[in-house]
């Protein structure tokens, strides 16, 4: 049980272009997923947590209109690089709280996304 | 300032050869430090939660402990599969935000 997925797992695009990563808990609901940015060697960082149903809450020097979060359901969260450049190139991870777990504090994470931006 | 630091930054072993790694942490409300694995490419895997001081966990060959100030994760008797970064993360908001360390990467020879 508690098993995120991601989708693409890879994705290579052309700078300007816009790249919308999708994050899904496939067999729990969750009311809050995370979004995080991880450089090489370099530990998690977190992006913006994302509630069902409303908007997005970003953290501190994540430019909100570059990095577009939807979590329109309990099961799905996606994130949009807007107009992409070599910069935003990392790899990207989500996570989700489960709301049926006793002790609903666990986060599961997704297996990330790899962007790599030409 | 939240911080949470982990050390060392990076473990060498001999298979068998048990250690600790360490994750100091200092918060203004703790509510859970967050043990995890992450394997090269991979997203974390989820290994223990802790939640008060004198608190231990256990998994296989892993072990969890809790004080107010740190938390230690052993490893006994590894083996080389047990090669990869740890993570260890504090959570201070009702959100269930975290925050994590560094990270410790083990190797574990054969």
């Amino acid at each position: 049980g508690a098993v995120v997925s991601q989708h693409p797992s890879r994705v290579i695009c052309k700078s300007g272009t816009s790249v919308k990563i999708e994050c899904r808990s496939l067999d729990f609901q969750a009311t809050t997923m995370f979004w995080y940015r991880q450089f090489p060697k370099k530990s998690l960082m977190l992006m913006a947590t994302s509630n069902e149903g409303s908007k997005a809450t970003y953290e501190q020097g994540v430019e909100k209109d570059k990095f577009l979060i939807n979590h329109a359901s309990l099961t799905l969260s996606t994130l949009t690089v807007t107009s992409a450049h070599p910069e935003d190139s990392s790899f990207y991870i989500c996570s989700a709280r489960d709301r049926g777990l006793a002790g609903y504090n666990e986060q599961f994470f997704g297996p990330g996304t790899r962007l790599t931006v030409l | 300032e939240d911080q949470v630091t982990q050390s060392p930054e990076a473990l060498r072993l001999q298979e068998g050869e048990s250690s600790s790694l360490n994750c100091s942490y200092t918060v203004s409300g703790l509510r859970g430090l967050f043990w995890y694995r992450q394997d090269p490419g991979k997203g974390p895997e989820f290994l223990f939660t802790l939640y008060s001081a004198g608190e231990e966990k256990e998994k296989e060959r892993l072990k969890a402990t809790l004080t107010k100030k740190e938390s230690f994760l052993h490893i006994t008797a590894p083996k080389p599969e047990d090669s990869a970064t740890y993570l260890c993360a504090v959570r201070t908001d009702s959100w269930g935000k975290l925050q994590f360390g560094a990270g410790t990467q083990v190797v574990v020879t054969p």
